[in-house]
């Protein structure tokens, strides 16, 4: 049973180009959870869904972040206009319950805005 | 609302010597408690969790209890390894909602042989 696989695990992009950072959670699980990672900082949540709903965006940037998670596929969370303040290292977890403590992460990707 | 925190490192050790990270936390309700581990260039592996008052949470070497009166959940091993050397983070679960994770800001180990 692979892991909670994220892609691609490092990103390099411009100030004001779009970054979209993916997520396939692990066999059977239907919630994903976000988190990012700023330097020399612990994580912090960004946003919870479920197939084709998101439950909770509360640690969403108002502007510029979104999510998704479709019935096919792998969640996204995608970043427009991108900033330097948005270099961070991304992590997906995936839970088979809404049990986020009982989440499994991926390995992250780190994104990087020059 | 609910935040952690926990002892600033880096923290340096030797093979072999007495390791305590401190974490405390405050939260409304009960909320689960956890130590992750994170290694360089890694995700996190959760090391060990407790989810009520007065539970002990054990794995690798690895203790925490959960103390109630004194909001803490501090981790601790006997004989460190090189092999343990990685960024440990104390974390709670929202215990209302959808149980996000709050993370302490990690404390990194080095350990040296």
């Amino acid at each position: 049973n692979a892991g909670v696989m994220q892609n691609p695990r490092h990103l390099v992009r411009r100030r004001g180009q779009e970054a979209r950072l993916r997520c396939s959670p692990m066999k059977g699980h239907s919630h994903v959870y976000w988190y990012r990672q700023l330097p020399e900082e612990g994580l912090k949540f960004m946003v919870y869904l479920q197939k084709e709903n998101i439950i909770d965006e509360s640690g969403m940037p108002k502007e510029r972040f979104s999510a998704e998670f479709p019935k096919e596929g792998p969640s996204i969370l995608r970043i427009q206009q991108v900033v330097r303040g948005d270099s961070a290292a991304y992590f997906c977890a995936s839970s088979p319950l809404q049990a986020g403590t009982e989440a499994f992460f991926g390995q992250g990707t780190r994104l990087t805005v020059v | 609302g609910n935040s952690v925190t926990q002892m600033e490192g880096p923290v340096t050790l030797s093979e072999e010597a007495f390791l305590t990270i401190n974490c405390t936390y405050t939260a409304t309700g009960y909320p689960s408690l956890f130590w992750y581990v994170q290694y360089p260039g890694e995700g996190l592996q959760l090391l060990l969790k407790a989810t009520k008052a007065d539970d002990k949470g054990s794995n690798k070497g690895f203790e925490a209890t959960y103390r109630k009166e004194t909001t803490s959940f501090h981790l601790e091993k006997g004989s460190v390894q090189v092999s343990d050397s990685a960024v440990y983070f104390c974390a709670l679960s929202d215990p209302y909602g959808s149980e996000k994770l709050v993370f302490g800001k990690g404390t990194k180990l080095t350990v040296n042989p």
